[in-house]
């Protein structure tokens, strides 16, 4: 089972540029959720999403946007990258309210914007 | 809203010896779930422990167990004969019955030989 598969694994932008982070989950989780992790900060919740064609705002959302288009897929999109958008991206999934479980998490994205 | 403190940003053990990560948080919520995540080098982040808030009995896996306090609101995890492995950032993380996963800032766990 592959879990949660984030695409790519390392990134390096230039100021301005955009990008789409993958996440491809195939334990049939409706939900699913991006988030960055900065040092001293943990783990903070960008967007998330509670089903298919459906998406909301997490903690830190300036800057990005996402798109649920398909269930098993959660795109997290960088239109202009700035420095401060230099972090660890991980994305998540959970089968939903019930899953009492935490989450299942990919095993991130390293970004760096310059 | 629902916070998560953790105010130990380092800490060190001896090989072998017990050592226990610190974890408050904050809510109103009655019905909630609590975690400890491991994050190692590789960056993939492992559940370690959870823990239910209706129970009353702590939490056990093999060397992990927690002290679950909630009426003071703690969640600690205690890591029994630590091994080099065990070395790695850990993260407490809230979780209400509906709601999102909160976590706290982490506490790098160091293992000396």
């Amino acid at each position: 089972n592959a879990g949660v598969t984030q695409t790519p694994k390392f990134r390096v932008l230039k100021t301005g540029q955009s990008m789409t982070l993958l996440c491809a989950q195939d334990m049939n989780h409706e939900y699913m959720y991006w988030y960055r992790q900065d040092p001293g900060m943990g783990l903070r919740l960008i967007h998330y999403s509670v089903g298919e064609g459906t998406t909301a705002k997490g903690e830190v959302p300036d800057g990005y946007n996402v798109s649920r288009l398909k269930k098993q897929n959660f795109l997290l999109g960088l239109e202009s990258a700035a420095p401060s958008q230099t972090s660890v991206y991980f994305c998540a999934s959970s089968s939903g309210v019930g899953d009492t479980h935490g989450y299942t998490f990919g095993s991130g994205t390293r970004l760096t914007v310059v | 809203a629902q916070t998560v403190t953790q105010s130990q940003p380092e800490m060190s053990v001896q090989e072998a010896e017990t050592v226990t990560l610190s974890c408050t948080y904050d809510t109103s919520e009655s019905d909630y779930y609590l975690f400890w995540y491991k994050q190692p080098p590789s960056r993939q982040m492992i559940l370690v422990i959870r823990q239910e808030a209706y129970k009353q009995q702590n939490a056990t896996e093999n060397r992990f167990s927690v002290n679950f306090q909630k009426a003071a609101k703690s969640f600690s995890l205690k890591i029994s004969d630590s091994q080099l492995g065990d070395a790695a950032m850990y993260f407490c993380a809230y979780r209400s019955a509906w709601g999102k996963l909160i976590f706290g800032q982490g506490t790098e766990l160091s293992v000396k030989p």
